[in-house]
């Protein structure tokens, strides 16, 4: 069963505008950890943001934050501010609460119209 | 050189070649990583060592064999390969494996090795 599901193959968003990518995932276990990677076409995964499973508030990193909603099973990233340069791939990725697996979404292609 | 690099960035070998991708991480961290991505699927998470020794292996054909040496550099030999296993190959590292002490224990990419299978 797919562990991590991003439903949004491609969104566009005008510059200087918020975005939401959506991401659920699947887990029965009490610990596990969210993350979301920028992967530009150069190819390199850049991290963006985490939050635990346990994190009461929600992650922010500067212009990213995680909108997470525990009983949904759901953490989108919002972006605020877009700029052309956040044109790329993201991925939402969870670990589990081994430390040993990573699953990795099929990822939100991202682009910014100036 | 800093944070993660692989070589090569392109490959393109015979299904009857043998070719080794080699990564190399400058972060001090405990844990490495091999994906493979490829086009419209979820990267794959391939093999996980952790201190030098594999704790994770996810069903990966015996074509691929990895090697770590060292907490530094990790490899991976490719033999006999198929036209399938075209894709980019990322390797990654981490802090360690699971967060602790308010770490998150993000991990680290390369730029990744596109590899071609004729």
């Amino acid at each position: 069963a797919q562990k991590i599901t991003q439903t949004q193959p491609g969104m566009f968003v005008q510059e200087k505008e918020a975005v939401t990518l959506d991401c659920t995932y699947d887990t029965s276990d009490p610990s596990y950890g969210l993350f979301w990677y920028k992967q530009p076409s150069s190819g390199e995964m850049i991290f963006l943001i985490y939050q635990g499973s346990y994190d009461q508030q929600n992650a922010t990193e500067g212009r990213y934050s995680l909108n997470f909603q525990k009983a949904r099973k759901s953490a989108n990233l919002v972006i605020s501010a877009s700029q052309l340069g956040d044109s790329a791939m993201y991925f939402c990725a969870m670990r589990d609460n081994t430390g040993n697996q990573f699953y990795f979404g099929t990822g939100t292609s991202l682009t910014v119209i100036p | 050189e800093t944070g993660v690099t692989q070589t090569p960035r392109h490959l393109v070998m015979g299904m009857t070649n043998k070719k080794s991708l080699k990564c190399e991480q400058h972060l001090g961290h405990n844990a490495m990583y091999w994906y493979k991505q490829s086009a419209k699927k979820p990267l794959e998470l391939m093999f996980v060592y952790s201190l030098e020794e594999r704790v994770e292996n996810n069903s990966v054909p015996s074509r691929f064999s990895p090697e770590c040496p060292n907490s530094s550099h990790l490899f991976l030999h490719l033999h006999t390969l198929q036209p399938e296993d075209s894709a980019l190959y990322l390797c990654a590292s981490s802090q360690d494996m699971v967060a602790s002490g308010g770490t998150y224990n993000e991990q680290f990419f390369g730029p990744g090795t596109r590899l071609t299978v004729l």
